[in-house]
């Protein structure tokens, strides 16, 4: 089977910078996303990683090691309007190609 | 505008009854997708379709139902069978299954059944 870990909570201070990790199991591993969901709304696509390294998004960047299985997501000049809970979702060939979700990091900015 | 709608938004049910949530995308895609979310749960495959007539079970379809006569539409029915049917419900589509990286989302319908 698949599996994903992500912390829980995260929380920061506006202006700042956080990371969120993300660690996987699965077979045939393909990719790597991040979505950004707001209280009782739809999650949106933020980033996708296939190959090693850093992909930045203006604010956002994303990164993954597939050696070790992991990644993460980087929020710079963190805004109050970035609170939300963020998942990381993993794509592979022993999936069926269906992204699997992590439970989700809820980011909380403060002033 | 392009997009995917979902509704109702909020769906209120008797426990024994089924309710049918309905789904619709313009995007031309030819995946869709049902989850299930739940308080503090990451999204929980239901069912996916990759093209007309055609869908498959994901991990917890145990008590759902689908139809996938146009490329258009994916309902849900949440059947009697689903023993804790209460939950937010997300559809989801995207141009295919591999190689393609960017699911859309639609607003959600949040089910309670009492």
């Amino acid at each position: 089977g698949q599996s994903l870990e992500q912390p829980s909570e995260v929380t920061a201070v506006e202006g700042a910078i956080v990371q969120i990790n993300c660690t996987y199991q699965t077979s045939g591993f393909y990719g790597l996303s991040w979505y950004q969901q707001h209280d009782g709304g739809a999650p949106t696509f933020l980033s996708y990683n296939a190959l090693d390294g850093l992909e930045e998004t203006g604010r956002f960047s994303s990164f993954l090691s597939r050696s070790d299985s992991y990644g993460y997501l980087l929020l710079q000049e963190l805004q109050m309007k970035d609170s939300a809970s963020y998942f990381c979702a993993v794509k592979s060939s022993g999936g069926s190609y269906i992204p699997t979700f992590g439970r989700g990091t809820s980011l909380i900015v403060h002033p | 505008d392009g997009g995917i709608t979902q509704s109702p938004k909020y769906l209120f049910r008797k426990e024994g009854q089924n309710v049918t949530l309905s789904c619709e995308q313009n995007l031309n895609h030819d995946a869709m997708y049902w989850y299930r979310q739940d308080p503090g749960q990451g999204l929980r495959l239901i069912y996916y379709s990759q093209i007309v007539n055609d869908f498959q079970k994901g991990d917890i379809a145990e008590g759902y139902s689908v139809s996938r006569e146009k490329k258009e539409s994916f309902p849900l029915t949440v059947t009697s069978a689903q023993k804790n049917p209460t939950a937010f419900y997300l559809c989801a589509s995207s141009i295919g299954l591999a190689g393609d990286n960017e699911q859309y989302f639609g607003p959600g319908t949040r089910l309670t059944v009492t």
